[in-house]
């Protein structure tokens, strides 16, 4: 019964190939979330997304799109991937300040 | 330009001692902030909250304190377990329906046995 959950938990791939990684939520949440940690352990905002509204942080790559299916699920479609897109996705919701993330997705471009 | 910081990167402490983690922010416009606890090969989990309109918050072994005016504020543990090692996450939200959080780099603590 796991609330935030992400596949896959590992990905490597080279460079200039297209690649997605899944998100889903048990909580009901309204809001969901994608982060990026980076080699220097800073967790930064890609993007936040509710049925209403998706707001993007304006430093992310437009190569970056969230989709959402439906209201428990955001995923993370990545294009034309580059060396610096290595990294720790996080995806996380949440119904107001209180966000719950998922494990994580190691992803390493070579 | 960080607006979360936390400037210590590691902390060590005896276990059943005090453990606290400091965080600084510069916007004055952060309405709520939380730590948060993460373990390696895990995602951050939510630990403890604080309002504005507060200056303390105690959950169990956990307490945040919030000094509007210094832009300051703490997590202080005590007794300190092991279990307890772990990296520790400041993060604020500005409020105003806006929800986004800006995290700090966070601080690594061992509790040591």
């Amino acid at each position: 019964d796991t609330a935030v959950s992400q596949t896959p938990k590992y990905l490597v791939t080279q460079m200039g190939n297209d690649k997605s990684i899944k998100c889903e939520q048990n909580l009901g949440h309204d809001t969901m979330y994608w982060y990026k940690q980076d080699s220097k352990k800073f967790l930064k905002i890609m993007f936040s997304y509710n049925n209403k509204e998706l707001i993007i942080n304006e430093t992310v790559p437009n190569r970056f799109s969230p989709k959402s299916p439906d209201k428990a699920h955001l995923n993370l479609h990545i294009n034309s991937l580059e060396l610096g897109d290595s990294a720790v996705y996080f995806c996380a919701s949440s119904r107001i300040y209180e966000q719950y993330f998922g494990p994580g997705t190691r992803l390493t471009v070579t | 330009d960080q607006q979360v910081k936390q400037n210590s990167p590691s902390l060590s402490v005896q276990e059943g001692r005090i453990s606290i983690l400091n965080c600084d922010y510069t916007n004055s416009m952060f309405d709520y902030f939380l730590w948060y606890k993460k373990y390696p090969a895990e995602g951050p989990t939510f630990l403890i909250s604080i309002s504005s309109i507060k200056d303390k918050n105690e959950d169990g072994r956990f307490t945040v304190f919030l000094n509007k005016s210094a832009k300051h504020l703490s997590l202080h543990i005590v007794p300190s377990q092991p279990g307890d090692s772990a990296v520790y996450f400041c993060a604020a939200a500005p409020g105003a329906g806006s929800y986004q959080l800006t995290f700090g780099k966070g601080t690594k603590l061992s509790v040591i046995p």
